[in-house]
C-alpha cells in the first residue's frame, strides 16, 4: 500500500530537548511538506522541499529545521529554540512542486512540558 | 498575505439534509481550490479539487467556484452522522509559489 507514515503518533518531551518527527513516504512524490496545526488554527507551513537536497522556509520555520537526503524521508527536528512547540504535527507529499495536491500523513502529536 | 476565509461554526444539520460549507479569499492569485475533511484528532483527508469556475460533483459531494466574487463552496447531499468532522478550505498561492493557505476550518455536526 502507498502512503505516508509519520512517527511516533504520540510524542513527550521536556522543555529544551531537539526531538526529530519522522516523514516516510512511498508514493514517489517529489515534494514533501512540514506543517503545523493548532487548535483553533489553520495549518501553517513550516518547511517544504521540492526535490532532494533542497528545501525552503515556510511561514513559521523559526525553530524548526528539516533536511531532505532521500527521496522518501523528510524529518522535521524541533529545537529547543522554538517558543511554542506543543502542536499537532502533519507531514504532507504532491506527486511535484507546483501540483497543488497534497496527501497528508497521519500526524504525530507532540507534547512539550 | 493571502487570507482563506471560513465560518467556524458549528453548522448542525439533521441527518438528510444538504449542508453548504463556505469559503471566502482575498484575491484572484489563485488557480485551484481544495477542500479537505478532518476527523477529531486525524490528519486531514482531501475531498475535492476544484480548478474552473462553476460546479463540480464527486458522488454527495459537489464544490462550487466563483473565482469573480472569490468564493468556493462545498455542498454534502444526503448529510451522514459519518460526515461530522471540521471541513478546510485551501488555495493555492499563486504561481511561484509551492504553498497551499489554509482557513481554519468550519466544523459540520449532522444530527441523527
Amino acid at each position: 500500500d502507498g502512503g505516508i507514515t509519520q512517527s511516533p503518533k504520540y510524542l513527550f518531551r521536556k522543555e529544551g530537548q531537539n526531538v526529530t518527527l519522522s516523514c516516510e513516504q512511498n508514493l514517489n512524490h517529489d515534494a514533501m511538506y512540514w506543517y503545523r496545526q493548532d487548535p483553533g488554527q489553520g495549518l501553517r507551513l513550516i518547511y517544504y522541499s521540492q526535490i532532494v537536497n533542497d528545501f525552503q522556509k515556510g511561514d513559521i520555520a523559526e525553530g524548526y529545521s528539516v533536511s531532505r537526503e532521500k527521496k522518501e524521508s523528510f524529518p522535521l527536528t524541533v529545537t529547543s529554540a522554538q517558543k511554542n512547540p506543543t502542536a499537532f504535527y502533519l507531514c504532507a507529499s504532491s506527486i511535484e512542486a507546483g501540483e497543488w495536491e497534497q496527501y497528508f500523513g497521519p500526524g504525530t502529536r507532540l507534547t512539550v512540558t | 498575505q493571502k487570507e482563506v476565509e471560513q465560518n467556524s461554526g458549528p453548522l448542525s444539520v439533521p441527518e438528510g439534509a444538504i449542508a453548504s460549507l463556505n469559503c471566502t479569499y482575498s484575491d484572484r492569485v489563485s488557480q485551484s481550490f481544495f477542500w479537505y475533511r478532518q476527523y477529531s484528532g486525524k490528519s486531514p483527508e482531501l475531498i475535492m479539487s476544484i480548478y474552473s469556475n462553476g460546479d463540480k460533483e464527486d458522488g454527495r459531494f459537489t464544490a462550487q467556484l466563483n473565482k469573480a466574487s472569490q468564493y468556493v463552496s462545498l455542498l454534502i447531499r444526503d448529510s451522514q452522522p459519518s460526515d461530522s468532522a471540521t471541513y478546510l478550505c485551501a488555495r493555492d498561492s499563486g504561481a511561484g509559489s509551492y504553498q497551499l493557505t489554509f482557513g481554519k476550518g468550519t466544523k459540520l455536526s449532522v444530527i441523527p
